[in-house]
């Protein structure tokens, strides 16, 4: 069964620190699609990232970056000098492609970055 | 604007009554889902539909029925069945890709539901 996982209830940083964010996940897929997205206070979840599991290449987008590494299943996201619209809950998800299945989520990490 | 909208943006349900939420959407996505989101319990899947007249049950369907007789409309009931029923609902809509529902969820601002 697929299932995702994110250790880390909530994180609290100071303006201007990094953080990163885990995800592990479990699937007996060898196709597979990951993805992340930010639920600011608004609650609208805003898609950030989807990577399939034969693009292990790490990805930079402005100060977000994501490390995708098969041999630990993990999928974590860092944001390099944090800011204070950072603040949101992050989901890790995993969608399998031989079953197509909907997506499915981590339970979430609360990040609240502190001026 | 294409998006997703959802309403209304609180509920308030009675002991035994039967609510609705809606969802709607102009993005010409074919596939709809529902999904719920507790504190600390992440987003847990109650429906999806990815063509209409057609839908799935998800990991938490029990008290719950919805209908998809359009493509740009997925409402969702919440039954007297559903024993709580407080909860934060969140639609979505994804794009298909030869009948492949892995691609990225684009989501409605949400319908925060609470028991009277």
């Amino acid at each position: 069964a697929q299932k995702v996982t994110q250790a880390q209830t909530e994180i609290s940083v100071v303006e201007k620190e990094d953080v990163t964010l885990d995800c592990v996940y479990e699937t007996r897929d060898t196709t597979y699609y990951l993805f992340w997205y930010k639920q600011p206070p608004s609650g609208e979840l805003v898609f950030l990232i989807r990577r399939n599991s034969f693009d292990e290449q790490n990805e930079i987008s402005g100060r977000y970056s994501w490390n995708f590494q098969k041999s630990t299943s993990s999928f974590n996201f860092t944001i390099t000098a944090s800011q204070v619209v950072d603040s949101a809950v992050y989901f890790c998800a995993l969608s399998e492609a031989r079953r197509n299945t909907p997506l499915v989520f981590g339970k979430g990490t609360r990040l609240s970055v502190i001026a | 604007d294409g998006g997703i909208t959802q309403s209304p943006k609180y509920l308030f349900r009675k002991e035994g009554q039967n609510v609705t939420l809606s969802c709607e959407q102009n993005l010409n996505h074919d596939a709809m889902y529902w999904y719920r989101q507790d504190p600390g319990q992440g987003l847990r899947l109650i429906y999806y539909s990815q063509i209409v007249n057609d839908f799935q049950k998800g990991d938490i369907a029990e008290g719950y029925s919805v209908s998809r007789e359009k493509k740009e409309s997925f409402p969702l009931t919440v039954t007297s069945a559903q024993k709580n029923p407080t909860a934060f609902y969140l639609c979505a809509s994804s794009m298909e890709q030869g009948g492949l529902i892995n691609e990225k969820l684009f989501f409605g601002s949400g319908t925060q539901l609470s028991v009277l």
